[in-house]
């Protein structure tokens, strides 16, 4: 069964301390996996998409990681932001068809002063 | 702002009211897409529309109805809603269809439906 699975399910942390959110997934055949980050009472906005043959992927302050061979993926945020408080949901495309995406339940983090 | 509308941003109905949510899309893009947002639960595909026609239905029930009339507006109609429909309705569009492609998708603020 394809699966996203994210940890953890949700952290605190002082603002202009680094942190790193994890994403295991078992959906195969793997095509991209992307990190969205979802302000309360807003869409997801995206941050990184990375293929197969990605193992890194910065946007500024958000760096994405990924390994193919054990399916995993992270994100690290550093020097965090009162405006990184939000949800971060990892997502997987498989190959097999259009709009096969498997949604992970995301990781709420809330960063304090 | 992503380039997605959507009205309203909050509704609250009974179970026996017919409503609508519209979105409409500034991008230029030809897929679109309905999501549903419980908490603490995965995003639910509903819908999806790709050139005005549907290709995907994800065992949706019927008391949701979408209309797509053309590729900048998509609509969700409600009737006879339960309590357990209360959720966040997301919707998306992306240059085309996803999956092999990498094609991003790009989401409004979502409707706050709430079924009384």
């Amino acid at each position: 069964k394809n699966q996203v699975e994210q940890s953890p399910q949700s952290l605190i942390i002082l603002e202009g301390k680094n942190c790193t959110l994890q994403c295991n997934y078992t959906v195969s055949p793997f095509s991209n996996l992307r990190w969205y980050k979802q302000d309360t009472g807003r869409g997801p906005v995206s941050l990184t998409i990375m293929t197969f043959s990605e193992n890194t992927k910065s946007n500024g302050r958000y760096t994405a990681t990924l390994d193919a061979d054990t399916k995993q993926s992270s994100l690290h945020i550093t020097a965090s932001q009162l405006s990184d408080s939000a949800s971060y949901i990892c997502v997987v495309s498989d190959q097999t068809g259009a709009n096969n995406l498997f949604f992970g339940t995301g990781t709420r983090l809330t960063v304090i002063p | 702002e992503t380039g997605v509308t959507q009205t309203p941003r909050h509704l609250v109905m009974g179970m026996t009211n017919k409503k609508s949510l519209k979105c409409e899309q500034h991008l230029g893009h030809n897929a679109m897409y309905w999501y549903k947002q419980s908490a603490k639960k995965p995003l639910e595909l509903m819908f999806v529309y790709n050139f005005k026609e549907q290709t995907e239905n994800n065992s949706v029930p019927s008391r949701f109805s979408p209309e797509c009339p053309n590729s900048s507006h998509l609509f969700l109609h409600l009737h006879t809603l339960q309590p357990e429909d209360s959720a966040l309705y997301l919707c998306a569009s992306s240059q085309a269809l996803t999956g092999g492609a990498a094609y991003e998708q790009y989401f409004g603020p979502g409707t706050r439906l709430t079924v009384t």
